[in-house]
């Protein structure tokens, strides 16, 4: 069956501290991976995103995440983290011929001065 | 304003009540969703649109219903409220011309069924 894991429910990181979110998947082939961001009270914002090309994929707000075929992984990633970035994190995979995404249940970052 | 807005943003009531919360969009978007989202669940797929014509149910359908009244609208109704649907709910649009998954979403709808 397609999943899609983050094995981490809750992180904990300093400010200034690097970040790294996992997400691992499980599809037939390869599919299109995202980051969604939520922040306390709003919707989900993207990321960024993965459909084919280049593994290393850059987003907004200074994140990156890497595609990692061998490992079914998609994982975000930022070097310094801000305080602003406390927000809940969603990884979702979609297949090529979908409609609809298949969501993580998501990692919550607390970030601490 | 936003892209994409829900109504209302809060709302409590009572177990068997109809609720109805809806969802308007100027992105100009064919595609529209409903998600629920849950505490440590994630967001759950409940129907999909895309377009006026074309509706389909997603992985939790049951004990919702769906109405797509123009592009732009697209309202999800709970016909008898249960507690268990107590849950934050989003309204999300996307574009098939930006591939898929690509969503914008609401601010969200919590609903508290009592």
């Amino acid at each position: 069956a397609q999943s899609v894991t983050q094995p981490d429910i809750h992180i904990t990181v300093s400010e200034g501290a690097s970040l790294e979110l996992r997400c691992n998947y499980s599809y037939g082939a390869t599919p299109y991976l995202f980051w969604y961001v939520q922040s306390p009270g709003q919707g989900l914002q993207l990321l960024l995103k993965y459909f084919s090309g280049d593994t290393l994929v850059q987003g907004i707000k200074g994140f990156e995440a890497e595609f990692k075929r061998s490992q079914s992984s998609f994982n975000l990633r930022k070097p310094s983290v801000h305080w602003s970035d406390a927000a809940e994190y969603f990884c979702a995979v979609g297949e090529r011929t979908g409609y609809a995404l298949n969501f993580g249940k998501g990692t919550s970052l607390l970030v601490t001065p | 304003d936003a892209d994409v807005t829900q109504t209302p943003r809060n709302r409590i009531t009572k177990t068997g009540k109809r609720i109805m919360l809806e969802c308007s969009q100027t992105k100009g978007h064919d595609r529209m969703y409903w998600y629920r989202q849950d505490p440590g669940l994630g967001l759950q797929l409940i129907y999909y649109s895309f377009d006026v014509k074309d509706i389909n149910k997603g992985e939790i359908s049951d004990g919702y219903s769906v109405s797509r009244q123009a592009q732009a609208k697209f309202s999800l109704s709970l016909e008898s409220a249960i507690p268990n649907q107590t849950a934050l709910y989003f309204c999300a649009t996307s574009d098939p011309a930006r591939g898929p998954g690509e969503l914008f979403f609401g601010e969200g709808s919590r609903l508290t069924v009592l």
